[in-house]
């Protein structure tokens, strides 16, 4: 198996542009989560689906955060219009998971640096 | 609401000595417990886990770690460090709806 894509592997903008980070997970898992990593807050998780319906997306910080899951093998993380604060590593991780719940292992992919400037 | 504590940002160890990374959680319900390690400019990898059963968890890399109830921890230990080990470590732990990780310690192994 190729493992979770996320793609760019970096992306690099200025301050009031779009940015759109995508993923696919692995073939077969029905649940999806998008995480922030900064040396300040370490890592976050922002947005979880199950079996492509958001579950929880309490840790999304703002509106110019969004997360789409059209379908078991695709998933975007848009942020309009991006800010300096947003520069982070992003990462996708997917896993095959009972109900949605959490306790199952969760396999990353190797993320996305985004850099706005 | 669950929290996950490691101890330390930092570990130093010479190549050979004992590995020991600590975590500590806080829940009123048992706990799923993860470690993960962070090698650079790559995403996280399991290295073990505890969900129900045996307390003491065996994982890949000769990793283990030990479920303390009494103690509310989950630390991390092998026995002989290598220099490969050299990485960021994360404990996770959460329930059935919520998963928190610890702030990280980055293992450095000196030769």
């Amino acid at each position: 198996d190729a493992g979770v894509i996320q793609s760019p592997r970096h992306e690099v903008t200025e301050m009031g542009q779009e940015v759109t980070l995508r993923c696919k997970p692995i073939s077969g898992h029905n649940s999806l989560f998008w995480y922030r990593q900064t040396m300040m807050r370490g890592l976050e998780l922002l947005i979880y689906f199950n079996n492509n319906v958001p579950i929880d997306d309490s840790g999304m910080p703002e509106d110019r955060f969004s997360a789409k899951m059209p379908n078991a093998s695709f998933s975007t993380l848009k942020i309009q219009p991006s800010e300096p604060r947003d520069s982070a590593v992003y990462f996708c991780a997917s896993s095959l998971a009972s109900g949605g719940r959490l306790s199952y292992e969760q396999y990353f992919g190797p993320g996305t640096r985004l850099t706005v400037t | 609401a669950q929290s996950v504590t490691q101890l330390g940002s930092h570990v130093s160890v010479s190549e050979g000595a004992l590995v020991l990374l600590r975590c500590n959680y806080s829940s009123s319900v048992p706990p799923y417990l993860f470690w993960y390690v962070q090698y650079p400019n790559q995403g996280l990898q399991l290295l073990l886990k505890y969900t129900t059963g045996a307390t003491l968890v065996k994982g890949i890399n000769g990793f283990e770690a030990e479920f303390k109830k009494s103690e509310t921890s989950f630390h991390l230990t092998k026995p002989s460090a290598h220099m490969s080990d050299a990485a960021e470590y994360f404990c996770a732990g959460g329930s059935a709806r919520q998963l928190t990780f610890g702030s990280g310690t980055q293992l450095t192994v000196l030769p």
